[in-house]
């Protein structure tokens, strides 16, 4: 199946900065990119998606100023945490869908505010 | 048997045995559906789908149930081996729109 990538796989910053998540599909081309966050023991929700070229769409109660979502080409997306805080400590997860409306999954990556 | 955890409800089976994961839904215009099975720290792995037009299908040791009168989507594992633990969400879309998740169970296999 179509691999989808994330880096990095965790991270762990100091409240206040900024830190950026990638998300590359690697084998097809992404018309579509999904954030989700993911807390321990809960489901996946979804955050924000994005159409290559356009403006992220975001979902109810996620601030898109604090979370920047970028989908500049077909095979690359970027989510900015920006003045992270404790409570944005989270698993990450991005998901790419392209012309098959098939989605795919990234690994996730594991982000820790201190 | 299964309990009710803090967020994530538990199945606990032997090694061997079938496993049972159920899932409701709420939305009666989903078409498609779609179990995943996610290990601790990775991101979610697909399992199995199945379209609306259709009630059962199988997969190599797995078989998804649709019951579209009753918005019920089950997943059956045969013979449950220890690599099976995980926890299993169920997801479901309507046309081309977002897939939305369900709550998920965790499963766990004893030795």
């Amino acid at each position: 199946g179509a691999v989808v990538s994330q880096h990095p796989s965790w991270v762990i910053c100091k409240s206040g900065t900024s830190v950026k998540i990638e998300c590359r599909s690697l084998d097809f081309q992404a018309t579509t990119m999904f954030w989700y966050r993911q807390f321990p023991k809960q489901s996946l929700m979804l955050m924000a998606t994005s159409n290559e070229g356009s403006k992220a769409t975001y979902e109810q109660g996620v601030e898109k100023d604090k979370f920047l979502i970028n989908h500049a080409s077909l095979t690359l997306s970027t989510l900015t945490v920006t003045s992270a805080h404790p409570e944005d400590s989270s698993f990450y997860i991005c998901s790419a869908r392209g012309l098959s409306y098939e989605q795919y999954f990234g690994p996730g990556t594991r982000l820790t505010v201190t | 048997g299964e309990s009710v955890g803090l967020h994530l409800p538990t199945l606990s089976v032997q090694e061997g045995d079938n496993s049972i994961i159920n899932c409701a839904y709420s939305n009666s215009a989903s078409d498609y559906f779609i179990w995943y099975k996610q290990e601790s720290g990775k991101g979610p792995q697909f399992i199995i789908d199945i379209r609306s037009n259709m009630d059962k299908r199988q997969g190599q040791r797995v078989t998804v149930l649709l019951n579209k009168t009753v918005k019920h989507l089950s997943l059956q594992i045969a013979a449950t081996q220890p690599g099976d633990s995980a926890v299993y969400f169920c997801a479901e879309r309507s046309g081309y729109s977002t897939l939305t998740f369900g709550k998920g169970t965790m499963l766990l296999v004893s030795p």
